[in-house]
């Protein structure tokens, strides 16, 4: 079955760290992935997509991601968190083929402390 | 350019209600898309148009009606509100041989 898994659903860092937000996917052809995010009471705005090629893949916002076949994972990444990051954060997978269907995981809601 | 744009943006209805959420988009997509977003659940697809003249069910039709109406605009409508249709509604769009979708802000429906 098709499915994404975001294990950490509320994620609290500080101004300035770091920050990785894990996502865990099951697909049965080569997938395209992506991550999404939603700022409170907003719609959701594409900040990373990957499809093919070098598997670490850059973003808007200072966002990269790393596409990790043998671990079928697709984790999100910031060097240093700014507090205008808080927001929830969404993977996908899918995309491809004539329907485009896409599968969301839960979301991982991120809190910025000052 | 106004991408996606849906309609209401807030809506309450009582049990029994009937209403239409409205969606458009301007970028010539022959893909459309609704979702309902739900706390802990992410998005699940509720219908789908993969090209105009085509619907079909998504992860969670039931309950639901679509009609593409022409390329731009895809609706959504509920004959019956039900409680458990308390939710934020999302349409989304893709171009042809595309992978990405664009979302609209949202519809939050309340159902008492």
């Amino acid at each position: 079955a098709q499915s994404v898994t975001q294990p950490d659903i509320h994620i609290t860092v500080s101004e300035g760290a770091s920050l990785e937000l894990r996502c865990n996917y099951s697909y049965g052809a080569t997938p395209y992935l992506f991550w999404y995010v939603q700022s409170p009471g907003q719609g959701l705005q594409l900040l990373l997509k990957y499809f093919s090629g070098d598997t670490l893949v850059q973003g808007i916002k200072g966002f990269e991601a790393e596409f990790k076949r043998s671990q079928s994972s697709f984790n999100l990444r910031k060097p240093s968190v700014h507090w205008s990051d808080a927001a929830e954060y969404f993977c996908a997978v899918g995309g491809s083929g004539n329907t485009g269907k896409l599968i969301f995981g839960q979301g991982t809601t991120l809190q910025v402390k000052p | 350019n106004a991408g996606v744009t849906q309609t209401p943006k807030f809506q309450v209805l009582k049990t029994g209600q009937s209403m239409t959420l409205q969606c458009a988009q301007d970028m010539n997509h022959n893909s459309m898309y609704w979702y309902r977003q739900d706390p802990g659940m992410g998005l699940r697809l509720i219908y789908y148009s993969a090209s105009e003249g085509t619907t079909d069910k998504g992860e969670v039709p039931n309950g639901y009606n679509v009609s593409r109406l022409n390329k731009r605009e895809f609706s959504l409508r509920l004959e019956s509100a039900a409680p458990s249709q308390t939710s934020v509604y999302f349409c989304a769009s893709r171009g042809q041989g595309k992978e990405t979708q664009y979302f609209g802000p949202g519809t939050r429906l309340l159902v008492l």
